[in-house]
């Protein structure tokens, strides 16, 4: 299974609602990452989990809590966000960290009204 | 912050076409890679060239790599129309080892 799955498709969420995005690998990659993307522009990475453990925090605000429950499973929770992120959020993983190519999944187009 | 900027922005072509794309980057890499993006999808990895490389074929992709100038270049050659999507190129260096992508390149093979 070469294959980084994302839940749900799409989501719409009000400003006080809370949500969790969910993404599986069945790889056996040790690293996985959650990235943002607006329209019409690059990924931007937001936190990367080496090994289960949090390592990279683009200093992303705290209404975006990441959580690893084990080497294939990570969710993104968010509570209390804002109309301005509404954006794709793209769920990707790798064998490691060092330097390797990333396997992206299909994202999750997130709509915060 | 961004590293790479491809060139150029946009690309327009017909079916059976080549289409060359660019790519610069600031600071030392280990190794850059090219991605491509369907329209509101997921990126797929394409190619990775690294450092110590200078030129890299996958199928109809060659990737060549000048370090000296900090630049890369992807060729699709005999462009499809399935080939429409977004390019990005992402270079990987530095202590944490994260990818940083370029703004990237928008591709539309006409039929």
């Amino acid at each position: 299974d070469t294959e980084v799955t994302q839940t749900p498709k799409h989501l719409v969420m009000g400003m006080t609602n809370k949500k969790s995005l969910k993404c599986e690998q069945h790889m056996g990659h040790r690293a996985m990452y959650w990235y943002k993307q607006k329209a019409k522009k690059p990924p931007e990475l937001m936190f990367v989990y080496s090994y289960e453990k949090l390592s990279i925090n683009e200093s992303v605000p705290s209404r975006f809590s990441p959580e690893c429950p084990n080497s294939s499973l990570l969710n993104l929770h968010l509570h209390a966000l804002q109309p301005e992120d509404s954006a794709l959020y793209l769920c990707a993983s790798s064998q490691g960290v060092a330097y390797n190519e990333q396997f992206f999944g299909p994202g999750t187009r997130l709509t915060v009204l | 912050s961004q590293q790479g900027e491809e060139d150029p922005q946009a690309l327009s072509i017909q079916e059976g076409e080549n289409a060359t794309m660019n790519c610069s980057y600031k600071t030392s890499i280990n190794n850059l890679q090219w991605y491509r993006q369907n329209s509101g999808r997921g990126l797929v990895h394409l190619i990775l060239i690294r450092s110590n490389e200078r030129e890299k074929h996958s199928g109809r992709l060659r990737v060549t790599l000048d370090t000296s100038k900090k630049s890369s270049s992807l060729l699709i050659t005999a462009s499809r129309a399935a080939d429409t999507a977004s390019y990005f190129c992402a270079t990987a260096g530095g202590a944490n080892s994260k990818l940083t992508f370029g703004k990237g390149i928008t591709l539309s093979v006409r039929p």
